[in-house]
């Protein structure tokens, strides 16, 4: 069964600064990995999907990249705010059927203004 | 468009009433997923539909959760009798066939006393 791992599970930084979220997966035969960000009390808000034949996908400030011979995946936000505080998640989508999102358990940023 | 309704947001019930939370998926999205979220296990999968079909419900805990999909706008996941231990965040997610990401709803806090 793949299993996701998200290090580190807290992360605490001051505004401005670039950051990096790092996400594991034990089996590199997926389909796709997602990333999300959840708010306290709130639902998942999909960040970025990267599909299994790319490296990178980029959105404003987010930028994903994935090595999936290597089972790794990377967040960096650039020119961290406060708003960007919320917890991180890294989903990986398998590729038996690509239906089943297996999580990690997320990082949960803090920016300091 | 709307995004992933559920409703209700929020739930309380006492232990063996009945629980029935909804989810209106994206228009035009073919499948949709049920998930629990807790502190302890993080998000977990309980059961997906393709075509209003269920394809994969191994995530159910127990014959006390069932779930239908009726037609493509709306999906059921019933609790009956539900525990304490059924207190959760219940969310549902649709998906795009063409590039496989997931929307979820906003979820629906889920308290059993």
């Amino acid at each position: 069964k793949q299993e996701v791992t998200q290090i580190p599970a807290a992360l605490s930084v001051p505004e401005g600064e670039n950051l990096v979220l790092n996400c594991s997966f034990t089996d590199s035969a997926i389909y796709n990995l997602q990333w999300f960000r959840q708010d306290p009390g709130k639902g998942l808000t999909s960040l970025l999907l990267i599909q299994s034949s790319q490296r990178e996908q980029t959105s404003g400030r987010l930028n994903a990249s994935l090595d999936k011979s290597s089972g790794r995946s990377t967040l960096y936000i650039a020119a961290s705010q406060p708003g960007d505080s919320a917890t991180y998640l890294c989903a990986v989508n398998d590729q038996t059927g690509a239906n089943n999102l297996f999580f990690g358990t997320g990082t949960r940023l803090t920016v300091i203004p | 468009d709307a995004g992933v309704i559920q409703s209700p947001r929020h739930e309380v019930t006492e232990m063996g009433q009945e629980v029935t939370l909804r989810c209106k998926p994206i228009s035009g999205h073919n499948s949709l997923f049920w998930y629990r979220q807790t502190m302890m296990r993080g998000l977990e999968l309980l059961i997906y539909f393709n075509n209003n079909v269920p394809i994969d419900d191994s995530g159910m805990p127990e014959d006390r959760f069932s779930a239908k999909m009726p037609n493509a706008s709306f999906s059921t996941l019933k609790i009956q009798p539900s525990e304490p231990r059924d207190s959760a965040v219940y969310f549902c997610a649709s998906r795009n066939s063409i590039y496989n990401e997931q929307f979820f709803g906003p979820g629906t806090r889920l308290t059993v006393l």
